[in-house]
């Protein structure tokens, strides 16, 4: 069975960048997305982007302009880097397996990690 | 942008009861919508996709209905486990939330 693990620091000051890890235990994602959800305390979850096995990515417009999504199949992980950090950005993150259909519109997250909480603070 | 609203923002129920939870798309752009239960403290758990499946292993107390631009999950009978915030979920978009909760 799929799981998925979330690493990274839990601290990060205003105006860096938060870099996250999700580990996962199957063999390989292929055919399905490596995807990033957010939710802010006492927030609904955001979805921030996903990336496919190929390196194809999709991303939140709102975030578009700040955040990477990579993957590295050979060490069975994805990545989230997110630029220029504010407070609004402190959540906890997850990292999810997405599945797409025909369209990027045809899409639900099936496997979903702990998350783990990231705070934007001096 | 896809924007989602869901009705009631909470849902006061007791145990057994059938309930509903509606989520409505601002553009009908995807048949497909999904709902999560969360848990305080936990990640989301998806409870059906593609507006009507069941994920496996998720209970048959729990249906989604519904075409675009309106959708609904209907529980049928409340068991105390349910009690939670539940999501619907279409494209790149999350519904606001239902939190259902004890009368």
């Amino acid at each position: 069975q799929v799981q998925l693990q979330e690493s990274g620091p839990g601290l990060v000051k205003p105006s860096e960048t938060l870099s996250l890890t999700c580990s996962f235990s199957a063999d390989t994602l292929d055919t399905y997305y490596c995807s990033w959800v957010r939710q802010a305390p006492g927030k609904g979850p955001e979805w921030i982007g996903h990336v496919y096995y190929s390196g194809n990515t999709d991303y939140n417009p709102s975030l578009k302009n700040r955040v990477t999504i990579s993957v590295d199949t050979s060490k069975n992980q994805f990545y989230l880097n997110l630029t220029s950090v504010t407070a609004a950005d402190t959540a906890v993150y997850y990292c999810a397996r997405g599945i797409v259909g025909s369209t990027r519109h045809y899409y639900y997250m099936d496997v979903w990690g702990r998350g783990t909480t990231v705070t934007v603070s001096s | 942008d896809i924007q989602l609203t869901q009705s009631p923002s909470t849902l006061p129920a007791s145990v057994g009861d059938r309930v509903t939870i509606t989520c409505r798309a601002s553009q009908s752009v995807s048949s497909w919508v999904a709902w999560y239960q969360q848990k305080p403290g936990k990640a989301p758990k998806l409870l059906i996709y593609k507006a009507s499946i069941l994920d496996s292993g998720v209970p048959s107390r729990f249906s989604g209905s519904g075409s675009r631009p309106e959708f609904t999950l209907t529980i049928s009978s409340l068991q105390p486990d349910d009690f939670a915030t539940y999501y619907c979920q279409q494209s790149s978009a999350f519904g606001p939330g239902t939190r259902l909760e004890m009368k």
